[in-house]
């Protein structure tokens, strides 16, 4: 069965370091999605991705975030100069169309220390 | 602002019990609603609904949307220890492509 795959599982960093969270999503999709999720929080979105441009953000996604797809297979997340509040679980999230129900990677755990 | 409550918050079940879970939104441009199980990490997939009062099922799971009153309830019949998780509601609008989630509903089977 197709799958959103997402690396590292976990990722440990300094604040103020810079990280990329990266994302294969299945491949016949065109939407992709990054979301996050703060312990014991709801999940929160934060940027929609079509056709090589942001489609939609979150006021979450401020100038620290960017997100690329470099090739035809990957979808990355930079933060620039993490923050302590950034420790959260990433996931990305892929559709066929918009507005659909996304099938969700299995997250990247970052801590920010 | 939009709003996505869900509950109640945690639920503790035997297993063979029947559940039910609510959702209500409050959001502008309401296109659906989607239900998701959250495990360990990922939310899956379970039930996006549009119209109005029709039932959606999966097995044990079903799950109904009324746009009147603005709420959905995710029934889950003769439960099981794999049933545990959490379950989340999400609503996304006409416009623009973002989900917006609940908190979600904490569900425990116990044997």
């Amino acid at each position: 069965e197709p799958e959103v795959t997402q690396t590292p599982s976990h990722q440990v960093t300094q604040m103020g370091q810079e990280v990329i969270l990266r994302c294969v999503p299945i491949s016949n999709h065109l939407y992709f999605y990054w979301y996050r999720q703060i312990l014991g929080q709801k999940v929160e979105f934060l940027v929609s991705f079509y056709n090589n441009e942001i489609s939609e953000k979150s006021e979450i996604f401020d100038d620290q975030f960017s997100v690329e797809r470099p090739d035809g297979s990957n979808f990355t997340l930079k933060i620039r100069s993490t923050k302590l509040e950034d420790s959260a679980m990433y996931f990305c999230a892929s559709s066929e169309g918009p507005r659909l129900g996304g099938f969700f990677g299995s997250g990247t755990q970052l801590s920010v220390l | 602002e939009d709003k996505v409550v869900q509950s109640p918050l945690s639920l503790v079940v035997h297993e063979g019990d029947t559940v039910t879970l609510n959702c209500s939104y409050e959001v502008t441009n309401f296109r659906s609603l989607l239900w998701y199980k959250q495990e360990k990490k990922a939310p899956t997939f379970l039930f996006m609904l549009t119209s109005s009062g029709i039932e959606k099922k999966s097995g044990r799971l079903s799950s109904i949307l009324d746009k009147k009153e603005l709420f959905s309830i995710l029934n889950i019949t003769a439960t099981q220890t794999g049933d545990s998780a959490i379950y989340l509601c999400a609503v996304v609008r006409d416009t623009g492509n973002q989900f917006y989630f609940g908190t979600g509903t904490s569900l425990t089977v116990i044997p």
